[in-house]
């Protein structure tokens, strides 16, 4: 069974400080990787994706990626109050899986003042 | 921004009635899935739908649910005889395309309460 592993947290930080959230898969093939951020009662509401080896930075949020050890990460750098979420690593396969999304557990992630 | 329309927000059914989520997927988009989230749980696929029929469904995706184009805009999620385990919130999602950089969007789901 694929499945992708996320550590549930809750990851506690200060204000100002970096969350670093990690995920693993357990599917080799799998061929996109996805952050979503979810508030309590909410729907997943999507932060950024990698698809490549390496990193990608999109404003405050860095996505890594390396497949060889089946490993994605998400830094939210100058972490904020209003950061305090659920956050969903979601991978998708490769092949003919018509784009399914298999999500992880998800962290909570606490920033406080 | 085009975003994924879901109707309705909350739905409340006796147990065994019939239950059916609309959504209204982004208008260029040509996949469609569904999934759902039991509370204090992962989100799970059920069903994706491409080209007006079932590409793939999971195993929780079994004879009591149904998906169905109706026209060119809503996709619907069909439960018939729903039980008490049905009870999550039901995400429909959609995608433009199935390349590496293509993300699904998610609607803000339907809150299903089967009493």
């Amino acid at each position: 069974q694929k499945e992708v592993e996320q550590n549930s947290g809750p990851l506690s930080v200060p204000e100002g400080a970096i969350a670093s959230l990690n995920c693993t898969y357990s599917d080799r093939g799998s061929q996109s990787f996805f952050w979503y951020r979810q508030y309590s009662g909410k729907s997943p509401e999507l932060i950024m994706f990698i698809y490549s080896n390496g990193d990608k930075e999109d404003g405050r949020f860095t996505a890594q990626l390396n497949k060889a050890s089946q490993y994605v990460s998400l830094l939210i750098r100058d972490s904020q109050p209003s950061d305090s979420a659920t956050y969903l690593c979601a991978v998708r396969g490769g092949g003919t899986s018509y784009g399914k999304l298999t999500f992880g557990q998800g962290t909570i992630l606490t920033v406080h003042p | 921004e085009p975003e994924v329309t879901q109707t309705p927000s909350h739905q409340v059914t006796q147990m065994g009635q019939e239950v059916i989520l609309r959504c209204v997927p982004i208008s260029n988009h040509l996949y469609f899935y569904w999934y759902r989230q039991i509370l204090g749980q992962k989100v799970e696929f059920l069903v994706s739908f491409y080209n007006n029929e079932i590409s793939e469904k999971s195993e929780i995706f079994d004879d009591q649910f149904s998906v169905e184009r109706p026209d060119g805009s809503n996709f619907t999620l069909k439960i018939r005889s729903t039980k008490l385990e049905d009870s999550a919130m039901y995400f429909c999602a959609s995608m433009r395309g199935t390349y590496s950089n293509q993300p699904q969007h998610f609607g803000d789901g339907t809150r299903l309460s089967i009493l």
